[in-house]
């Protein structure tokens, strides 16, 4: 069975800081990864999605996430930390696509001034 | 944005009734899910449909039944909630299950 891992409930960065949030994932396949993010009140947004074809993949708003089988993980990362970047942030996996996605329990990202 | 409405977005019911939650799309798409989010567990697949009359049992389907009998509406029943069921439910669609999915805005359900 798939399943994720996210190190880390709450993270806390600077404005202007590295934003590192993990994932590790479990599957029996080369897997498609991806990361989502949850603003307060809101439903998800897909921030990128790894599906073979580059193993760093850049998404939306300055996001980026690389693909690392030899370690099983599928980190994102952001250069600067912005204020708006505060929010909850998901990693799942699919051995399909994206149907019967497997979510992580979540990252929340706290920015501060 | 997609074209998903979720309804009741807010709603509060007693131990034992019968709840069904509606998401309807805009988008023509032909997958749709059914997630609960509770604290610390994240999204969980309850059911989700690649079809009209088509659907499929998720990680927490127990307690949920749903139907889908056009395109554009995907019910969530269930049959007599329990307060466990007290959660955030959230409708997704998808083109293709290679296609990423899109979220609706979510309905919070307390079960007293």
């Amino acid at each position: 069975a798939q399943s994720v891992t996210q190190l880390g409930s709450h993270v806390s960065v600077s404005e202007g800081a590295l934003v590192l949030l993990r994932c590790n994932y479990s599957s029996s396949v080369p897997p498609y990864l991806f990361w989502y993010v949850q603003y307060p009140n809101q439903g998800l947004q897909l921030l990128l999605k790894y599906t073979s074809a580059a193993t760093l993949v850049k998404g939306i708003n300055g996001f980026e996430a690389e693909f690392k089988k030899s370690e099983t993980s599928f980190h994102l990362t952001k250069p600067s930390a912005h204020m708006s970047d505060a929010a909850e942030y998901f990693c799942a996996v699919s051995k399909t696509g994206s149907e019967k996605l497997v979510f992580g329990k979540g990252t929340k990202l706290t920015v501060n001034p | 944005d997609a074209g998903i409405t979720q309804s009741p977005r807010h709603k509060v019911t007693e131990t034992g009734t019968p709840v069904t939650l509606r998401c309807h799309q805009t988008e023509n798409h032909r997958y749709m899910y059914w997630y609960r989010q509770d604290p610390g567990h994240g999204l969980r697949l309850i059911h989700y449909s690649y079809g009209v009359k088509d659907t499929d049992k998720g990680e927490v389907s127990d307690g949920y039944s749903v139907s889908r009998s056009k395109t554009e509406d995907f019910l969530l029943t269930l049959e007599s909630a329990t307060s466990s069921q007290t959660s955030v439910y959230f409708c997704a669609i998808s083109e293709s299950s290679k296609s990423e999915q899109f979220f609706g805005p979510g309905t919070r359900l307390t079960v007293l």
